[in-house]
């Protein structure tokens, strides 16, 4: 089983719409890091989140770290096109951040 | 220019047939990365090396070797390429005292 489970597995949304992706960890986090991939393209980096209740906004995209529950959630305010994409969460699962584990992703879709 | 450039972007070869991915990098960074992605499963990791000297084990690394040629390079082998191993692979690299991985483009290889 994954060590790290986002949920949805795929999302599709109107356009202006608001959403949500979670990031669940089987074990204690250590750094939650979230990345968008563009279909058959490389990760982009987007947040970082280390501190249990850290939140951290770019642009329209908020991301929030709750330590207690091992759950990240990343929130999308009024989705656009150029939101679509493959959203994975990637952790560091021991206190090195050395062993890096990641998510199976979050396949959005923005229809316009 | 892209700072993490992987070779070549595509590629389709025969079981058993001899395979190597290369990775360079401009960022200067002294940890490198190599992952696999398949569908359903995220990213995992094969090896990573944290200088040229330096070189480790991942999740799934049975199959693969690696050569860190200099700090810029990084090179991943398929020694008799077997058809399970097609799959999408990602280079990526960190910087010491820094978490964040930049990735390359991804390299999609098929075995047949």
């Amino acid at each position: 089983s994954q060590e790290l489970e986002q949920s949805p597995q795929s999302l599709i949304v109107q356009e202006g719409k608001n959403l949500t992706i979670n990031c669940t960890s089987s074990k204690t986090l250590y750094g939650l890091y979230w990345y968008k991939q563009k279909y058959g393209e490389g990760l982009i980096f987007l947040m970082m989140l280390q501190k249990g209740g850290e939140e951290k906004s770019h642009e329209k995209i908020t991301a929030k770290l709750d330590e207690k529950k091992q759950q990240s959630s990343l929130h999308i305010t009024a989705s656009q096109p150029s939101h679509a994409g493959i959203y994975l969460c990637g952790a560091g699962l021991l206190n090195n951040n050395n062993d890096m584990r990641f998510g199976a992703g979050t396949r959005l879709t923005v229809k316009p | 220019d892209a700072d993490v450039t992987q070779t070549p972007r595509n590629r389709i070869t025969k079981t058993g047939k001899r395979i190597m991915l290369e990775c360079s990098q401009t960022k200067g960074h002294d940890r490198m990365y190599w992952y696999r992605q398949d569908p359903g499963l995220g990213l995992q990791l094969i090896y990573y090396s944290f200088d040229v000297k330096d070189i480790n084990k991942g999740e799934i690394s049975d199959g693969y070797s690696v050569s860190r040629q200099a700090q810029a390079k990084f090179s991943l082998s398929l020694e008799s390429a077997i058809p399970n191993q097609t799959a999408l692979y990602f280079c990526a690299t960190s910087d010491l005292g820094h978490n964040e991985q930049f990735f390359g483009p991804g390299t999609r290889l098929t075995v047949l």
